[in-house]
């Protein structure tokens, strides 16, 4: 079935380090793939999405692209802060009404 | 304005007990869903309404039972809790379309059995 793999956390980073979270997918079709962010005791919020390949999605400094060949949705940001805290989700919608999401990878930003 | 509000926002109660679990969204969006996180913050669909209609059952206990009143409205209804019930459960909207339709996502509601 369809299904999503991220890297396993936690990462713990200092301030103004480079982050990558990575993600995989396997689907049988065309999906659209998406970052979700959590923040602590907070609901999920959309992050960046794209919906077809070699699409970049971008949002406050993070981007990713969905890489066909290579079936990766790899989250990167040039310089983390420490309120980038949080759990980060990725995930995929084939067919429109259900997102398949990854395990969630905890980031940690130390000052 | 919160988009997508549940109540309440935590919930303790004790083995076998009922409970049920409310959600509201003023995105005007005709899909509500409901998903599980575990302590491992795994995230699972759990049901998925359209217009009111069950379109998405993850084989789920029979014990969960959602209903939905209206399109703003999907409530879920836990019956003989377990302990392994205990999770956070995150109600969902979006409008049905495309796949790359975004999903807005309420506060969660924290639900312990003890």
């Amino acid at each position: 079935g369809d299904s999503v793999t991220q890297m396993e956390g936690p990462v713990t980073l200092s301030e103004e380090a480079f982050l990558t979270i990575n993600c995989t997918y396997t689907a049988t079709g065309y999906p659209s793939l998406f970052w979700y962010v959590q923040y602590p005791g907070e609901g999920l919020q959309l992050l960046l999405k794209a919906t077809k390949a070699d699409d970049k999605g971008s949002n406050k400094g993070f981007e990713a692209t969905y890489r066909k060949e290579t079936t990766s949705f790899h989250l990167e940001k040039g310089s983390v802060q420490v309120s980038d805290s949080a759990v980060y989700f990725c995930a995929l919608n084939l067919y429109g009404n259900k997102l398949v999401f990854g395990a969630g990878t905890i980031l940690r930003v130390k000052s | 304005d919160t988009a997508v509000s549940q109540t309440p926002k935590y919930l303790v109660t004790q083995m076998g007990n009922d409970k049920s679990i409310k959600c509201e969204q003023n995105l005007g969006h005709d899909t509500m869903y409901w998903y599980k996180q575990d302590s491992k913050k795994f995230l699972k669909i759990m049901f998925s309404y359209n217009n009111k209609e069950l379109i998405i059952n993850e084989t789920v206990p029979n014990r969960f039972s959602p209903k939905s009143p209206d399109k703003a409205h999907l409530n879920l209804h836990i019956n003989s809790l377990e302990l392994g019930d205990s999770a956070v459960y995150f109600c969902a909207s979006s409008q049905v379309g495309g796949t790359d339709t975004e999903a807005f996502f309420g506060q969660g509601t924290r639900l312990t059995v003890v």
